[in-house]
């Protein structure tokens, strides 16, 4: 059972472009809600991470919008360049030491120069 | 970087065999974890702990054991590995926080 959903698969972008990445899910007790990065070869890294109480956290060109109410977040990269390719996970968790992490499927983005 | 060394990094068996992954930490984190990923399925966990010597089963735990006798290092274990265990395994520490971090994970292909 897959608590996360994340859409696309797989993302094109042009340099200079918005990628955006979705997320939605099922479990209302999940309360911190990260995004990780990967590239190949490596583990994932922790990008950006937005808790319920606030529908919007800019970090430089990425930024998390919330939606509570739809039980959905997304991930938008503004200004999208060719380092930023690589694959992008959402996740889910209690808001608590030691809490597991509910992962998405993964959405590889391509940034074409 | 936090400090995570899986080792070791790639591994070629075949069916039947038993195979142990292990993870090795300096940051001295309470909670390890480790996880499996696999094309369309993002990162599932396997097996975590909470101490040494406390662990607990994640959603894909079938056909793996863990081991934690120290702080240090969490080992994985297959005990008979199947070719369905082909696979990117990856361990995670987390501390006081929230978030977790990750080693470069272990490629493992079973034959």
């Amino acid at each position: 059972q897959q608590q996360v959903k994340q859409s696309p698969q797989s993302l094109i972008v042009q340099k200079g472009g918005i990628s955006i990445i979705n997320c939605a899910y099922e479990n209302t007790a999940f309360d911190y809600f990260p995004w990780y990065q990967q590239f190949p070869g490596k583990g994932p890294a922790l990008l950006i991470a937005i808790r319920p109480d606030v529908s919007e956290k800019k970090e430089g060109r990425f930024t998390i919008s919330f939606n509570k109410s739809a039980k959905q977040f997304s991930l938008h990269i503004m200004d999208s360049q060719p380092g930023d390719s690589a694959t992008y996970f959402c996740a889910a968790s209690k808001e608590t030491s030691g809490s597991r992490l509910t992962f998405g499927e993964g959405t590889q983005l391509t940034v074409n120069p | 970087d936090a400090g995570i060394t899986q080792s070791p990094r790639h591994k070629v068996t075949e069916t039947g065999t038993p195979v142990t992954l292990r993870c090795h930490q300096t940051e001295n984190h309470r909670y390890m974890y480790w996880y499996r990923q696999d094309p369309g399925h993002g990162l599932r966990l396997i097996h975590y702990s909470y101490g040494v010597k406390d662990t607990d089963k994640g959603e894909v735990s079938d056909g793996y054991s863990v081991s934690r006798s120290k702080t240090e290092d969490f080992l994985l274990t297959l005990e008979s590995a199947t070719s369905s265990q082909t696979s990117v395994y990856f361990c995670a520490i987390s501390g006081t926080g929230w978030s977790q971090h990750f080693g470069d994970g272990t490629r493992l292909s079973i034959l």
